[in-house]
């Protein structure tokens, strides 16, 4: 596709339960990020992928979350026991380049919305 | 460390009349700045930024901003608001050469008729 995209874009689900979001990025942007928004707030970083590599995971908030990118593309969101807390928008977005992306010019996509019961 | 206040949650104007959306910076470091807009069930779009170039940036649309050191400001404006223009905007922080962006709380934008 054209532009980022992340599937599901709405997800349901009950406390303590396993959750994955998925991200494809735009088609040869070596560099994802994925950012949390909740409601009223801006967007918070949580992890940056260069390649397969999560080069910078330092925004997760806790070992629930864990992200992969096995092959450099695609990638996922994963997050165990979730909790009610968790319930927010979760945010990818790619680059091009590790120098485009530090430059701030990150394409986002429209986000998973996660709501927990 | 490094953040963005934006000064207003939400802000209000009559289409045709000026914009201005504040922002103040902090970052112990020279920061790149940005403005990313967000429409209703779209993506965050980039609509400028500053890199310590030229201190006035021109983005999409007809918006700029004005990197003002002395008052740690990065203001967004447009001479002349249209109805297309209402959304969210979030002034965004990140340190030079960065890849993490701290993003403000974001001013909902309203343009009435």
């Amino acid at each position: 596709g054209a532009g980022v995209s992340q599937t599901p874009s709405n997800k349901v689900t009950e406390k303590g339960k396993y959750v994955e979001l998925r991200c494809d990025p735009i088609s040869g942007h070596t560099a994802l990020y994925w950012y949390r928004q909740s409601l009223g707030q801006g967007p918070e970083f949580l992890i940056y992928f260069q390649g397969t590599g999560a080069a910078d995971d330092s925004g997760l908030p806790n070992d629930r979350f864990f992200a992969v990118r096995p092959e450099g593309s695609v990638s996922t969101l994963k997050i165990q026991r979730t909790e009610r807390g968790d319930s927010a928008v979760y945010l990818c977005a790619s680059s091009p380049t590790r120098d485009r992306a530090s430059t701030g010019e990150l394409f986002f996509g429209e986000g998973s919305r996660l709501t927990v019961l | 460390a490094q953040s963005v206040t934006q000064l207003d949650s939400h802000v209000s104007v009559s289409e045709g009349t000026p914009v201005l959306l504040r922002c103040n910076y902090s970052s112990s470091y020279s920061p790149s700045l940005f403005w990313y807009v967000q429409h209703p069930n779209k993506g965050l779009q980039l609509l400028l930024k500053y890199t310590s170039a030229a201190t006035l940036v021109k983005g999409i649309n007809g918006f700029e901003a004005e990197f003002k050191k002395s008052e740690t400001s990065f203001h967004l404006t447009k001479p002349s608001a249209h109805m297309s223009d209402a959304a969210e905007y979030f002034c965004v922080v990140t340190r030079g050469g960065g890849n993490k962006l701290t993003f403000g709380t974001g001013t909902q934008l309203k343009v009435e008729l």
